[in-house]
């Protein structure tokens, strides 16, 4: 699986829109961008996940360059409630296939 | 929908003894399972990938004979920990994906060998 790069940490007014980067530069064609969170003392949360199209679900947007060596995960209206680790993996999409974590970014949302 | 429950949520046992977790997908078939384990400030490890009716694949490093695991049928894995030691005190989580799915993970069990 392709790695990825993420900031360590990143802090987010609440009320404003979180936009969360990734470098994924070696990503190969038939692998997605699936975005993860993990708030603390929990499992990990599945947000959204794409190929090379823009995504928007219930709770994000997932940008992806035109050369798909980035994306950016965005939360719209961040709230308290969205302060966790959130970990941006690539991976082929079949049944079988591990996901690989990262370190992840530590995002932080100050009422 | 895609709901992944895991029990016990938090266990305390002596030295020795054996613990056994299970992870169930309550709304979907899960024809894959994953096992993780993640010690505190650090991310997810994977330990195993299990489908329902074959053997588990172990990551390197991974004890298979001290890392028990079942996945019996399409909804139901188990992880069994024998004789569990102090060493062996994690934060354990399981995953279930069906064809062409996202992972779905459990909340997980916070497991301490005193």
């Amino acid at each position: 699986d392709a790695k990825t790069t993420q900031p360590t940490s990143m802090d987010c007014a609440e009320g404003r829109a979180a936009n969360l980067p990734c470098n994924h530069s070696t990503i190969s064609g038939n692998e997605y961008v699936y975005w993860y969170r993990q708030i603390h003392s929990q499992g990990p949360q599945y947000i959204i996940h794409g190929l090379k199209n823009n995504e928007t679900n219930e709770m994000a947007s997932l940008i992806i360059t035109e050369d798909r060596k980035s994306s950016t995960l965005i939360l719209p209206h961040a709230t308290l409630r969205d302060t966790a680790v959130y970990y941006c993996i690539v991976r082929v999409a079949i049944r079988s296939e591990k996901l690989t974590f990262g370190t992840g970014t530590r995002l932080t949302i100050i009422p | 929908g895609a709901v992944v429950s895991q029990h016990p949520s938090r266990v305390i046992c002596k030295s020795g003894t054996s613990v056994k977790i299970e992870c169930r997908s309550l709304d979907f078939q899960a024809t894959t399972m994953f096992w993780y384990r993640q010690f505190p400030k650090q991310s997810l490890m994977l330990m195993a990938t299990s489908n329902e009716g074959s053997k588990a694949t172990y990551e390197q490093g991974v004890e298979k004979d001290k890392f028990l695991i079942n996945h019996a049928s399409l909804t139901l894995s188990t992880l069994t920990v024998t004789s569990a030691h102090p060493e062996d005190s994690s934060f354990y989580i399981c995953s279930a994906q069906s064809n062409f799915q996202p992972q779905h993970f459990g909340d997980g069990t916070r497991l301490s060998i005193l």
